[in-house]
C-alpha cells in the first residue's frame, strides 16, 4: 500500500527563521515520483518540486530546498529565511502510476513578521 | 498559457439535490483528475481521464460521476447531495500523467445545507 506521512500538523515560526517539513513515504514500487505542492489560503495547489525515485540528488531552489532520501523514505522540504507570503499549507504527494496522486495530510505553515 | 480553470468557484446547494462542476484544462493537456478535499479526511482522488475515458477511479459512492469531452473539459457529478460532499473539489491536468505532474486549479467549493 501507498501512504504519504506528514506528521507536523502545524508549525509556527518568526519571519527570517528557517523551517524543515517533515515527508515519510511507504511503497513498494521501485519506480515513484515525489512532490511537494503549496496550497496559499486561494485554494489553488501549486506545484513546488517533483523527484524520481532514481534521483536521491538534493536541490536548492531560492530559498527552498529539498532533501530525498531513500534509505529513510524520506522527502523533506525547507524553507530558508522564512517570510510572511509562506504562509501556507504544503503538501507531500507520492505517486506510483495508476494516474492517483497520494497526499499526506498537509502542515499548515504560519509565518509571523 | 491559461492555467486550469474551474467553475463555478463557490456554490451552495441543498441536501438531495445535485451538482455539476466544470474543468478546463491547460490546452494541449488531455488527462483530467479529480481530487475532493475535506478538513478530516484531507485530499482524496475521485477519478481520473483521458481522451473521454477513465482510466482509474477512487474509492467513492456511484452519487459521484464524471466524464471528458472530446475538447478535454471534464465535468464532474455529485447527485442526491448529503452535507458530508461539502469540500473543496480540485481539477488537475497533465499533458500524459506518466510521470504524476499535474497543475490544479483553484477548486469549486461546495457547501451543502
Amino acid at each position: 500500500a501507498q501512504k504519504v506521512t506528514q506528521a507536523q500538523t502545524e508549525i509556527s515560526v518568526v519571519e527570517k527563521e528557517d523551517v524543515t517539513l517533515d515527508c515519510v513515504y511507504e511503497t513498494r514500487d521501485t519506480t515513484y515520483y515525489l512532490f511537494w505542492y503549496k496550497q496559499p489560503p486561494s485554494g489553488e495547489l501549486v506545484f513546488l518540486i517533483r523527484r524520481n525515485s532514481f534521483d536521491e540528488q538534493n536541490e536548492i531552489s531560492g530559498r527552498y530546498s529539498w532533501n530525498f532520501q531513500k534509505s529513510t523514505s524520506s522527502f523533506n522540504f525547507t524553507i530558508t529565511a522564512s517570510q510572511v507570503v509562506d504562509s501556507a499549507v504544503y503538501f507531500c504527494a507520492l505517486y506510483t502510476g495508476g494516474f492517483k496522486t497520494i497526499f499526506g495530510a498537509g502542515t499548515r505553515l504560519f509565518v509571523k513578521a | 498559457k491559461a492555467g486550469v480553470t474551474q467553475t463555478p468557484r463557490y456554490l451552495i446547494k441543498t441536501r438531495g439535490q445535485q451538482v455539476t462542476l466544470s474543468c478546463s484544462p491547460i490546452s494541449g493537456h488531455r488527462s483530467v483528475s479529480w481530487y475532493q478535499q475535506t478538513p478530516g479526511q484531507g485530499l482524496q482522488f475521485l477519478f481520473e481521464y483521458f481522451s473521454e475515458t477513465q482510466r482509474n477511479k477512487g474509492n467513492f459512492p456511484g452519487r459521484f460521476s464524471g466524464r471528458q469531452f472530446s475538447n478535454s473539459r471534464s465535468e464532474m457529478n455529485v447527485s442526491t447531495l448529503e452535507l458530508g460532499d461539502s469540500a473543496l473539489y480540485l481539477c488537475a491536468s497533465s499533458f500524459i500523467r506518466g510521470d504524476g505532474e499535474a497543475f490544479f486549479g483553484q477548486g469549486t467549493r461546495l457547501t451543502v445545507v
